[in-house]
């Protein structure tokens, strides 16, 4: 099975900032990458899918990239409501495989 | 517009069986296939199984083959989710979304609101 690790698990920002985060896969997933953002008691949205393409409606200040085992989600200026948490996922291959999660926190 | 809405969670005990129902509106539910995942308490996402457009092709996490079964009705735009031989482990929040996208290059989009599943004696 393919791995997703996402670094940090956990990250402390303000309004404003630029935050980057990290996904890795195991072995190489081209760019069979997506992204989902999931707020407390509520189901996760598709963010960024085929690592850099964003979804219909998603502010432009969302972007991603990566290609093979190195992917990267980046919120330009973080606005309140992106504090939430944020999931990569692979569709490369089954069994198809999430991150762990990061927590963007103010 | 296009919805998902789960059912048939709820509280059941080890050992025993659930089916979990998602039925589907606002687009043409033959035409896609349709995933499973699921969130434990305060915890991530676990993909748990896929079934394509045709109901022939469906594939399994490994912590729940076996044990789980994905299958369809297009008559009634539902997937489902038989859960047999339940642990407290399976207690989670149980989402049904759609696969979006073509071959390797897919998402899950839209998902269901989710529906609870409680498994204790």
């Amino acid at each position: 099975d393919i791995q997703m690790t996402q670094s940090p698990s956990s990250l402390s920002a303000s309004v404003g900032d630029r935050v980057t985060i990290t996904c890795r896969a195991s072995r190489s997933i081209s760019t069979y990458l997506n992204w989902y953002q999931q707020k407390p008691g509520k189901a996760p949205n598709l963010l960024i899918y085929g690592a850099s393409s964003l979804h219909s409606g998603v502010p432009s200040r969302f972007s991603g990239s990566g290609s093979g085992t190195h992917f990267t989600l980046t919120i330009s200026s973080l606005q309140p409501e992106d504090f939430a948490t944020y999931y990569c996922h692979q569709s490369y291959i089954t069994p198809y495989t999430f991150g762990q999660g990061t927590k963007l926190e103010i | 517009q296009v919805q998902l809405v789960e059912s048939g969670g709820g509280v059941v005990q080890p050992g025993r069986s659930l089916r979990l129902s998602c039925g589907a509106s606002g687009f043409t539910f033959s035409n896609y296939g349709m995933h499973w995942v699921r969130q434990a308490p305060g915890k991530g996402l676990e993909w748990l199984a896929v079934i394509w457009y045709d109901g022939i092709n469906k594939y399994y996490a490994d912590s729940v083959k076996g044990r789980f079964t994905i299958s369809r009705d297009n008559s009634k735009n539902t997937v489902y989710l038989q859960m047999n031989n339940l642990r407290a482990s399976d207690t989670a929040i149980y989402y049904c979304a759609r696969v979006d996208g073509e071959g390797a290059n897919n998402w899950l989009d839209p998902w269901g609101q989710g529906t609870l599943v409680t498994v204790s004696s």
